[in-house]
C-alpha cells in the first residue's frame, strides 16, 4: 500500500516566521511532488510541484525534496494569516495517478 | 467560465433518490478525475477518465456511475446512496497522464445523504 504521510497538526506559527511543512512517502520510485493549499470549505489548489532534487523556490514559497531520505517539504517564509490553511502534499505513481497525505492544518497567529 | 466549474455545489438527497453531479472544464484538459474527500483522510481517487476513456476506477461502488461524453464534461450517476456516502466531491482536470500530472480543482459538490 503506498502511502503519503503528513503530521496532521495544528501546526501554529507567528506571522513573520517560517513555517516548516513535511511530508514522507513509501514509494521509492516515486518522481513527483506536488503541494496543494485547502482553505476552509474550499477546494485545494496548487501551490507547487517539484520533480528533482534539491529547492525550488516561488516567492515565497520553497519546496525541498530529498528522494534518498523519501521526504518532501514545504517552507513558508514571511508567513501570513492569510497562509492559514491546510496544506496537502500529493505523489505521482506509477500509474501517473496522485497519491494524498491527509494534510497538515497550518495556523498563522497574528 | 474559466477553470473548473462543478454544479450543484450543496446536494441533499434521500436514500432513495436520483441526481447527478456535473463537471465541466475550461482549461482545453484531456484527463479528468471524481475525488470524495472526507473529514480528517486523504482525498480518494474514484475516477479517472483520459480523452473520455475510463482508465481507473477505484473499487467504487456501483450506486455512483460516471460518465464522459468528451473531454470537457464529466458527470457522476447518484442513486440508493448510503449516509455515509455524505462527503465533498471534488472535480478535476489536468492537461495529461503523465509525470507532470498538475490537477486543478473545481469548487466541489457538498453532498448530505439522509
Amino acid at each position: 500500500q503506498k502511502e503519503v504521510e503528513q503530521n496532521s497538526g495544528p501546526l501554529s506559527v507567528p506571522e513573520g516566521a517560517i513555517a516548516s511543512l513535511n511530508c514522507t512517502y513509501s514509494d521509492r520510485v516515486s518522481q513527483s511532488f506536488f503541494w496543494y493549499r485547502q482553505y476552509s470549505g474550499k477546494s485545494p489548489e496548487l501551490i507547487m510541484s517539484i520533480y528533482s532534487n534539491g529547492d525550488k523556490e516561488d516567492g515565497r514559497f520553497t519546496a525541498q525534496l530529498n528522494k534518498a531520505s523519501q521526504y518532501v517539504s514545504l517552507l513558508i517564509r514571511d508567513s501570513q494569516p492569510s497562509d492559514s490553511a491546510t496544506y496537502l502534499c500529493a505523489v505521482i505513481d506509477s500509474n501517473y495517478q496522485l497519491i494524498w497525505g491527509a494534510g497538515t492544518k497550518l495556523i498563522i497567529k497574528p | 467560465e474559466t477553470g473548473v466549474t462543478q454544479t450543484p455545489r450543496h446536494l441533499v438527497m434521500g436514500m432513495t433518490n436520483k441526481k447527478s453531479l456535473k463537471c465541466e472544464q475550461h482549461l482545453g484538459h484531456n484527463a479528468m478525475y471524481w475525488y470524495k474527500q472526507s473529514a480528517k483522510k486523504p482525498l480518494e481517487l474514484m475516477f479517472v477518465y483520459n480523452f473520455k476513456e475510463q482508465t481507473e476506477n477505484n473499487s467504487v461502488p456501483s450506486r455512483f456511475s460516471p460518465e464522459c461524453p468528451n473531454s470537457s464534461h464529466l458527470f457522476l450517476h447518484l442513486h440508493t446512496l448510503q449516509p455515509e456516502d455524505s462527503a465533498l466531491y471534488l472535480c478535476a482536470s489536468s492537461a495529461r497522464l503523465a509525470y507532470d500530472n498538475e490537477q486543478f480543482f473545481g469548487p466541489g459538490t457538498r453532498l448530505t445523504v439522509l
